[in-house]
């Protein structure tokens, strides 16, 4: 079964502090990928990155970063120095070879930085 | 280069009634894939559409149903609408040689039944 957990119902952050997003994943899958969508008020759920289960090594994008361990099964996004434009809610997909085409999303984390 | 658009962006239908929700997949992609997102949830996989043929599907009641039009586009209908069909309704699109396996959404339809 594909699984993903998100932990974090709601964060706050006041601006400029660093915050982490929490994914855990569940698959049987041995070649999968794991992804993270940022959306918005407008609904339009933004893709921020892909990693395939092959690649451990972690990524970073300015301001954003993301842990991949294989070990503990997770796959956690920071986002350092946070601003006001970083609220938003944020998932965490999985999908598998073994699924097909797939998306299993986690509940999502509802961030907001306050100025 | 467009995205994955959508429409409408909102509507609003009685319980029993028919809807029908469209899709246009962002440019260079030929894979359409609808999504429904309840209010706090995230979203679930309805079905999956390619080369006109619904290719997987996920765990929704025969009242949805879709088609993949020769340019790609897609629709999405759902009949005998129940209140609890009332979400976020996503598109998203894949293909190409760039996009792997990531999917690309639209910005949703939401649709309130009454």
């Amino acid at each position: 079964a594909q699984k993903v957990t998100q932990a974090q119902t709601e964060i706050s952050v006041v601006e400029k502090e660093d915050v982490t997003l929490d994914c855990v994943y569940e698959t049987r899958d041995t070649t999968y990928y794991l992804f993270w969508y940022k959306q918005p008020p407008s609904g339009e759920l933004v893709f921020l990155i892909r990693r395939n289960s092959f690649d451990e090594q972690n990524e970073i994008s300015g301001r954003y970063s993301w842990n991949f361990q294989k070990s503990t099964s997770s796959f956690n996004f920071t986002i350092t120095a946070s601003q006001v434009v970083d609220s938003a809610v944020y998932f965490c997909a999985l999908s598998g070879t073994n699924t097909g085409n797939q998306f299993y999303f986690g509940t999502g984390t509802s961030l907001t930085v306050i100025p | 280069d467009a995205g994955v658009t959508q429409s409408p962006t909102h509507l609003i239908k009685t319980r029993g009634q028919q809807v029908t929700l469209r899709c246009s997949p962002k440019s260079g992609h030929d894979t359409v894939s609808w999504y429904q997102q309840a209010l706090g949830q995230g979203p679930q996989f309805i079905f999956q559409y390619y080369e006109e043929e619904e290719r997987q599907r996920g765990n929704f009641p025969d009242r949805f149903s879709g088609h993949q039009f020769p340019n790609y586009s897609s629709e999405l209908n759902v009949n005998a609408l129940l209140l609890g069909d009332s979400a976020l309704y996503l598109c998203a699109s894949s293909g190409g040689s760039n996009s792997g396996n990531t999917i690309y959404f639209g910005e949703g339809s939401w649709l309130t039944v009454v």
